[in-house]
C-alpha cells in the first residue's frame, strides 16, 4: 500500500529562521501534492500545494518544491513567525483519485 | 460562505454507548469524507461519498462502524457500541469532487470514549 513518511517529526527554530519539512512518498502515480497547516485544536487548512509538472511553487514566505523522480517534495518557510507554529502534514495524492494519504505530521515550534 | 459544519463538537460517552456526528459539506461540493485523527497522528480515511454513493469505505470498521449520506448532501457517521479505543477527532471533509479540487476540513468532533 501507499507509504507517507514526513521527516522530521519535530522541528523548533528562531524566530526568523527557516524550517524546511520532507515528505517522502512511495506512490509512484501521485501527481498532486499539498502541505496542511492544523494549529492546537482546529482543522487541518490547506497551505499550499503542487502538481507533478510544477517543479516549484512560492506563496509569500511559504514554498513547496518537488522532485517526481526520488518521490519527495519539502515544505520551506522563510522568515518564520510564532503564529507558524503549528503541526504541518503532506498528503499526496494520486493520479484520477480523491485518495489523500497523510503524513505523519512535523510538529514546528518557533522560538520567539 | 459557509464551510465545512460539523456537530456535535464535543461527545463524551461511556463504552458500549452509541453515538453520531453530523457533518454538512460546503454548498455544491459532490465529494464528501470522513476522517479519524487519533492524537499526535495525521488523519485517517474512514469513507468517501460521490453524491450520495459510497465509493472508497475500506477503512470503515464495518462492525461498528456506519455511515450514510442519503440526499448527496449532509452525512451521518455512527458507531454502535462505541470502544475505548474509538477515542478519536473525527473530521468531515468536502470537495466538488473534481481530481483538481483540494478538499477542506471541518473543525471536527471530538470524541472521548470512557
Amino acid at each position: 500500500g501507499e507509504n507517507v513518511e514526513q521527516h522530521p517529526s519535530t522541528l523548533s527554530v528562531q524566530e526568523g529562521d527557516s524550517a524546511v519539512i520532507k515528505c517522502t512518498y512511495s506512490d509512484s502515480a501521485s501527481n498532486y501534492f499539498p502541505w496542511y497547516k492544523q494549529e492546537l485544536g482546529k482543522r487541518p487548512q490547506l497551505i499550499i500545494d503542487i502538481r507533478s509538472n510544477v517543479g516549484e511553487k512560492k506563496d509569500q514566505r511559504i514554498a513547496v518544491t518537488l522532485n517526481k523522480t526520488a518521490k519527495h517534495f519539502s515544505l520551506h518557510i522563510t522568515e518564520t513567525q510564532p503564529e507558524d507554529s503549528a503541526v504541518y502534514f503532506c498528503a499526496p495524492r494520486a493520479s484520477g483519485t480523491y485518495k489523500y494519504i497523510f503524513g505523519t505530521g512535523t510538529r514546528l515550534k518557533v522560538l520567539a | 460562505e459557509a464551510g465545512v459544519v460539523q456537530s456535535p463538537r464535543y461527545k463524551i460517552i461511556e463504552k458500549k454507548q452509541p453515538v453520531a456526528f453530523w457533518c454538512n459539506p460546503i454548498s455544491g461540493h459532490n465529494t464528501l469524507y470522513w476522517y479519524r485523527q487519533n492524537l499526535g497522528q495525521g488523519p485517517e480515511l474512514l469513507i468517501r461519498y460521490e453524491n450520495e454513493e459510497a465509493v472508497d469505505d475500506s477503512q470503515l470498521p464495518k462492525d461498528r462502524f456506519s455511515a450514510e449520506r442519503l440526499k448527496g448532501v449532509d452525512s451521518t457517521l455512527k458507531i454502535q457500541p462505541a470502544e475505548l479505543g474509538d477515542s478519536a477527532v473525527y473530521l468531515c471533509a468536502s470537495s466538488l469532487g473534481d481530481s483538481g479540487n483540494t478538499i477542506y476540513f471541518g473543525e471536527g468532533s471530538w470524541l472521548t470514549v470512557v
